[in-house]
Parts: C-alpha cells; structure tokens; sequence
C-alpha cells in the first residue's frame, strides 16, 4: 500500500496568514494526488485534484503544486472560513490511501 | 445535480450484520464506478471499497476483505455495502463517493461527489 504522511497534523495561523501543508508518498505516484477539506459534521469536499486543479468554485487562494512523491497545498490569505481538517489523498493505486489530515485553526 | 444519499446505519452488536444504501440520482448511474469511504469518530479518512460502472470489478480495503460485500442495483441507481462479522473497529461514519469523471488514473478518478454519511455503531 502507498502511505501518505501528511505535516503538519494541525497548525494555527492569523486571518491572512500564507498557510502550507506538506504531503508525502511512500512512492511516486506522478500527478495522480487530490487535496479535500472537511468541516465538522460534514462529507469531505474536492479542492484541488491531479496535484495543481482547482476544482470549480474553489477559491483561488487555494493552490497545490508537487509531483511525484512530494507534494504541497496552500492557502495563500486564511479566511475564517477556511477553518476545517485537510486530506491529501492519492489515487496512482489501490487501496486508495489518505494523508492523516491537517487541522487548520485561527489564531 | 448530483446526489448521494446514504441510508442503513445503526447500532448492531460486535458479530452482527448491516447492509447500507446510496440512492444515486443526478447523473447516469450506470456509468460510474463507485466507492464506500468512512471515518471513524475523531479519525481520518478510510477507504473501503470500490465497485466498477457494471458491476462486474469489486475491490476491498484489507481490513474489511472477506466480511463486506460491495454491489449495486443500476436498474434501482443504488449501490450497496453488506457488512458481516461487524467489529468494534467497523464503527464509523460511511460515505458513498462518486470521482468527477475526468483526469484518471488507471484506477480510479478524483473523489468530486460525496454523500452526507450513515453512522454506523458496533457495540454490545
């Protein structure tokens, strides 16, 4: 199975703030890695998909980039509504493997 | 647009067995492969298993090989997960999980649709 490792685990940045969260697989899995964002009591939800594609109606202060093994997501200026836990997620093969998630707070 | 509405969660002792639903609409059903995901409580995100557009591929996490059993129905647009010998690890919310359909890899695509989850709750 690939592993994702997921860094930090949770972080707690300032409204404007420049947010960066690392993802890393056990092995190369190209461009073939999505990145969610989950709320509380909510299903996860599509942000960027084949390492760098926002997704439609993601706010473009969402950015991923990597290729690979290693990977980033970034928030370029926190909004309060950017509060929630972020998944990095690879798709190269089965199982479908998941990062430990990054719970994203305000300060 | 589309939806996914799971059903079927519960309580059920260790040993026992539940079967989940997904109610599809919004898109051609038969077309699609589809995936169960879950998350057990203050925990991240599991994959489960994966059934093709016909039925016909099935595959499975190694935690729940041999006990849950994926299927659908696409003359009904409904996927399903039979769940058998339940242990208190299987305790966990159950997404059902459409990709978008586009930029693949050989297996599998984004994860761009969810449902909203059924709890499901092993415990004596």
């Amino acid at each position: 199975d690939i592993q994702m490792t997921q860094s930090p685990s949770s972080l707690s940045a300032s409204v404007g703030d420049r947010v960066t969260i690392i993802c890393q697989a056990s092995q190369d899995i190209s461009d073939y890695l999505n990145w969610y964002q989950q709320k509380p009591g909510k299903a996860p939800k599509l942000l960027i998909y084949d390492a760098s594609n926002l997704e439609i109606g993601v706010p473009s202060r969402f950015s991923g980039s990597g290729s690979g093994t290693d990977f980033t997501f970034t928030i370029s200026s926190l909004q309060p509504e950017d509060i929630a836990t972020y998944y990095c997620q690879q798709y190269d093969n089965l199982p479908l493997t998941f990062g430990g998630g990054t719970k994203v707070e305000i300060k | 647009q589309v939806q996914l509405v799971e059903s079927g969660g519960g309580v059920v002792q260790p040993g026992r067995s539940l079967r989940l639903s997904c109610a599809a609409s919004g898109f051609t059903f038969s077309n699609y492969g589809i995936h169960w995901v879950r998350q057990a409580p203050g925990k991240g995100l599991e994959w489960v298993a994966l059934i093709s557009f016909d039925g016909t591929n099935k595959y499975y996490a190694d935690s729940v090989k041999d006990r849950f059993t994926i299927s659908r129905d696409n003359s009904k647009n409904t996927l399903y997960l039979q769940m058998n010998s339940l242990r208190a690890e299987d305790t966990a919310v159950y997404y059902c999980t459409k990709d978008i359909g586009s930029y693949c890899s050989p297996i599998s695509c984004p994860l761009g649709y969810w449902g909203q989850g059924t709890l499901v709750t092993v415990s004596s």
